[in-house]
């Protein structure tokens, strides 16, 4: 079955600093790849995806991109701001999505 | 438009009792699934189903019981609780390969 990895799994920066999160992935019938955050007492939400044949996607602040020959993608947050605080989960997806253990970003205004 | 309705919200139940954990979802997906979510593991897939009368068996299964009869409904049962199923479960529905939505959560204790 899939297998994700996702580091690091706690990431303290300053508002206004940018924060990188970077998963890798095993299951090469993967081609669905969305990232989730989860604030305190709710469910994830999505909060951007890609499919496999995207390298790059950029909503706002939030980017991700993907490289699906090294089986990695990560997502990048600019101009970080206290309310982005929350944990920050990728997945990989070929029918069901496997999650990576999640990374709890924090940042100190 | 409701999304992936769980009840209940908070549980407590004693070592040996079972107990079904409801999901219903109102977008017609295809797929549904249970994770179970425990400090520092993340989102672990405990059963899933790719359609009425579907259904399969994801990383974590032991101890759980899934049917789906419809569309709508993917209650998860626990056959004889354990406090090694004290966690917070969340149930997720999704179209293939597209955005899953999760309820809200129940908040499980064994005692």
């Amino acid at each position: 079955g899939e297998n994700v990895e996702q580091h690091p799994s706690t990431l303290s920066v300053q508002e206004g600093d940018s924060a990188v999160i970077k998963c890798t992935y095993s299951d090469s019938a993967s081609n669905y790849f969305p990232w989730y955050k989860q604030e305190l007492g709710k469910g994830p939400q999505l909060i951007i995806d890609i499919r496999s044949n995207v390298g790059e996607k950029k909503d706002q602040r939030i980017a991700v991109t993907l490289n699906k020959t090294a089986k990695h993608f990560s997502l990048h947050i600019t101009e970080t701001q206290p309310e982005d605080s929350a944990v920050y989960f990728c997945a990989a997806t070929s029918y069901i999505p496997t999650f990576g253990r999640g990374t709890s970003l924090i940042v100190h205004p | 438009n409701a999304g992936v309705t769980q009840t209940p919200k908070f549980q407590v139940l004693k070592t040996g009792q079972s107990m079904t954990l409801q999901c219903a979802q109102d977008m017609n997906h295809e797929y549904m699934s249970w994770y179970r979510q425990d400090p520092g593991m993340g989102l672990r897939l405990i059963h899933y189903s790719v359609g009425a009368g579907i259904t399969d068996q994801g990383e974590v299964p032991n101890g759980y019981n899934v049917s789906r009869s419809t569309t709508e409904d993917f209650p998860l049962r626990l056959l004889s609780a354990a406090p090694s199923q004290t966690s917070v479960y969340f149930c997720a529905s999704s179209p293939r390969q597209g955005e899953a939505f999760f309820g809200q959560g129940t908040r499980l204790t064994v005692v």
